[in-house]
């Protein structure tokens, strides 16, 4: 089975630039996570969906950042205009449910390195 | 509000050694516990997980076991290699109200042989 798909796997981008990441989740997996990870943190989500809709986004900067998942399937994280402190690596992860007690595994990409100079 | 709590790392061990990870956190309700391990050069992947308390998670012959009385979710290994030199992410994943999942800051560990 194939897992998370990510691109790009790097991205040098200058503050005040603008920057987008792609993810492909596990096929039929109805759940998908952006999360932001700082290097020595772990992750912290920005957002999640359920299919189209979003679960939960009060932590992602709303004046800057921005996601989508058009047909319940790819989903795309955009970053206008970043800043410094949105070095991080940015992961991707899926899950087949949301719904249900049993500890939802999450399937994660292997992520997109950002920094921003 | 929600958030989990690691030992800070890094810890080194010698092979063979007995690993502790300590790991406590602060929850409404009745969380699920997962301990996520993060190899070098590779994503974060579920290591094991406990739905309720009392429950114990097991894997790859790590072992931890989910403590409602004292919030805890310790991960242990009665004997370690090199090949278990990683970052492991202790997470929780509330089970109500959005089932958001909170990581802590990750614990490495160094296996030397």
């Amino acid at each position: 089975e194939a897992g998370v798909a990510q691109s790009p796997r790097y991205k040098i981008i200058e503050k005040r630039q603008s920057v987008a990441f792609w993810c492909n989740p596990i096929s039929g997996h109805a759940t998908l996570y952006w999360y932001q990870q700082i290097l020595g943190q772990g992750p912290k989500l920005l957002i999640q969906f359920q299919n189209n809709g979003v679960v939960d986004d009060s932590q992602l900067p709303k004046d800057r950042f921005s996601a989508e998942r058009l047909k319940g399937v790819d989903s795309t994280l955009k970053i206008q205009p970043a800043k410094l402190e949105d070095s991080a690596v940015y992961l991707c992860a899926s899950s087949l449910d949301t719904g249900a007690r049993g500890g939802e595994t999450q399937y994660f990409g292997p992520g997109t390195r950002l920094l921003v100079l | 509000g929600n958030s989990v709590t690691q030992m800070e790392g890094p810890v080194t061990l010698s092979e063979e050694a007995f690993l502790t990870i300590n790991c406590t956190y602060t929850a409404t309700g009745y969380p699920s516990l997962f301990w996520y391990v993060q190899y070098p050069g590779e994503g974060l992947q579920l290591l094991l997980k406990a739905t309720k308390a009392d429950d114990k998670g097991s894997n790859k012959g790590f072992e931890a076991t989910y403590r409602k009385e004292t919030t805890s979710f310790h991960l242990e290994k009665g004997s370690v290699q090199v090949s278990d030199s990683a970052v492991y992410f202790c997470a929780l994943r509330r089970n109500t109200g959005g089932f958001k999942t909170i990581f802590g800051a990750g614990t490495r560990l160094f296996v030397k042989a």
